[in-house]
């Protein structure tokens, strides 16, 4: 079974600094790993994704996720946070060696970045 | 480009009511899944298709009918409201394999059951 963890319900970090939202993964086979974000009243955006290749995966609005497989982890960056940053983030996984096509969610992280 | 569209926005239903949630798609997605989105738990997976005729339970399928007679629809069926089925609601696509394997959400649907 696939599962993610978002060990931190919120974040807060103030305008200009860097931020951080943590992201832990279990999978049988090689992660296929998402990060997506939910505005208030929306539906969920997709910002980036890891399949394979180099460890640090550039996404929109200048977030990064830097992908560790010997941690399982997928934590989102951003050197410098916005206000306009201020949302809920979700990690997800799917098991690229399984036949199931299925992502599992994290319960989400919510960030307010404090002007 | 319209992408993934769901109706209603917003429903009351009493216990016991039966109601339909739509969705639509135009991106040509093989793929369409429903969602639940209840605070603390991140979303659950109600049921999910792989293209048209062909549809599958995910984690939290009780209480729920899907069918997929078309590619672009995929609508959610609420047979007996419960309380518990008060929730948000959401619909998305993708494709099946490579770069149009990332999924597309709706606005959701806010459900309450009184």
């Amino acid at each position: 079974a696939q599962s993610v963890a978002q060990p931190e319900d919120q974040v807060n970090v103030a305008e200009g600094n860097p931020l951080t939202v943590k992201c832990t993964y279990s999978v049988s086979g090689n992660p296929y790993l998402f990060w997506y974000v939910q505005y208030p009243n929306r539906g969920l955006q997709f910002l980036l994704k890891y399949i394979t290749g180099d460890n640090l995966v550039k996404g929109s609005y200048g977030f990064e996720a830097e992908f560790n497989k010997s941690q399982t982890s997928f934590h989102l960056k951003k050197p410098s946070a916005l206000v306009s940053d201020s949302a809920l983030y979700f990690c997800a996984v799917r098991d690229l060696s399984g036949s199931a096509r299925q992502l599992t969610f994290g319960s989400g992280t919510q960030l307010t970045v404090l002007p | 480009n319209a992408g993934v569209t769901q109706t209603p926005k917003f429903q009351v239903l009493k216990t016991g009511q039966s109601m339909t949630l739509q969705c639509a798609q135009d991106m040509n997605h093989e793929y369409m899944s429903w969602y639940r989105q209840d605070p603390g738990m991140g979303l659950r997976l109600i049921h999910y298709s792989v293209g048209a005729g062909i549809t599958d339970q995910g984690e939290v399928p009780n209480g729920y009918n899907v069918s997929r007679s078309t590619t672009e629809d995929f609508p959610l069926r609420l047979l007996s409201a419960a309380p518990s089925q008060t929730s948000v609601y959401f619909c998305a696509s993708s494709g099946l394999a490579g770069p149009r394997n990332i999924q597309y959400f709706g606005a959701g649907t806010r459900l309450s059951v009184l």
